[in-house]
């Protein structure tokens, strides 16, 4: 079975804290994902990597950053957190083989207070 | 660009039911069309996937769904509801390369004894 596991299920954060959520996945996948979910918004891309140590921008990037210096792992970074990043981060990987589908850890619930 | 809308955010059934639980797409491209549950506090889990090969597609727990290209359309239903199919259900879309994904909105099913 495909796995994909994500360093913590719930977290909370001050404002202006740096904060770093961490995905791991063991199926050797080539692509990894991060989204946000929030009601009535589905989920929103952040930011996606198709390769070790390459990067690309989503539809909401602005106040994160990213890392994949090893293939199985990616991480987000918010470098200064702040409440409107109180979220359901879900973190994802997938093959580059057309339309395969991606598979989802279980999500991280981060609150800033 | 492509855009996926999931009509209705929440819908109630009664168990034993017809699940109807509707998405309509729009793609300048044929599409590669998704079908995510999302249970209490875990991540997205693949119920079913279109890619072109059958227009009727079956899932997992029950599910299928049908494509029509003439109505943009790509409806999940099941013949009669559980208890445990309460959950979130998205619609998704590829979207450019890497098999980026464009979700829907969400629809939240309840299912009620």
């Amino acid at each position: 079975d495909v796995k994909v596991t994500q360093s913590s299920r719930y977290l909370v954060k001050r404002t202006g804290e740096k904060v770093f959520l961490e995905c791991v996945q063991d199926m050797d996948h080539e692509n990894m994902f991060w989204y946000r979910q929030d009601p009535g918004l589905g989920l929103r891309l952040i930011y996606f990597s198709y390769d070790v140590k390459m990067k690309e921008k989503g539809d909401i990037p602005e106040g994160y950053s990213v890392s994949r210096e090893k293939k199985e792992r990616f991480s987000l970074i918010l470098e200064s957190a702040s409440t409107n990043q109180t979220s359901m981060y879900l973190c994802a990987s997938s093959y580059t083989t057309e339309f395969y589908e991606q598979y989802f850890g279980p999500g991280t619930r981060l609150t800033v207070t | 660009a492509q855009s996926v809308t999931q009509l209705g955010s929440h819908v109630s059934v009664s168990e034993g039911a017809l699940v109807l639980l509707r998405c309509n797409y729009s793609s300048s491209v044929p599409p590669y069309l998704f079908w995510y549950v999302q249970y209490p506090n875990q991540g997205l889990q693949l119920l079913l996937k279109y890619t072109s090969a059958a227009t009727l597609v079956k899932g997992i727990n029950g599910f299928e769904a049908e494509f029509k290209k003439s109505e943009t359309s790509f409806h999940l239903t099941k013949p009669s509801a559980h208890m445990s199919d309460a959950a979130e259900y998205f619609c998704a879309v590829v979207s450019g390369g890497y098999n980026k994904l464009i979700f829907g909105a969400g629809t939240r099913l309840a299912v009620h004894p």
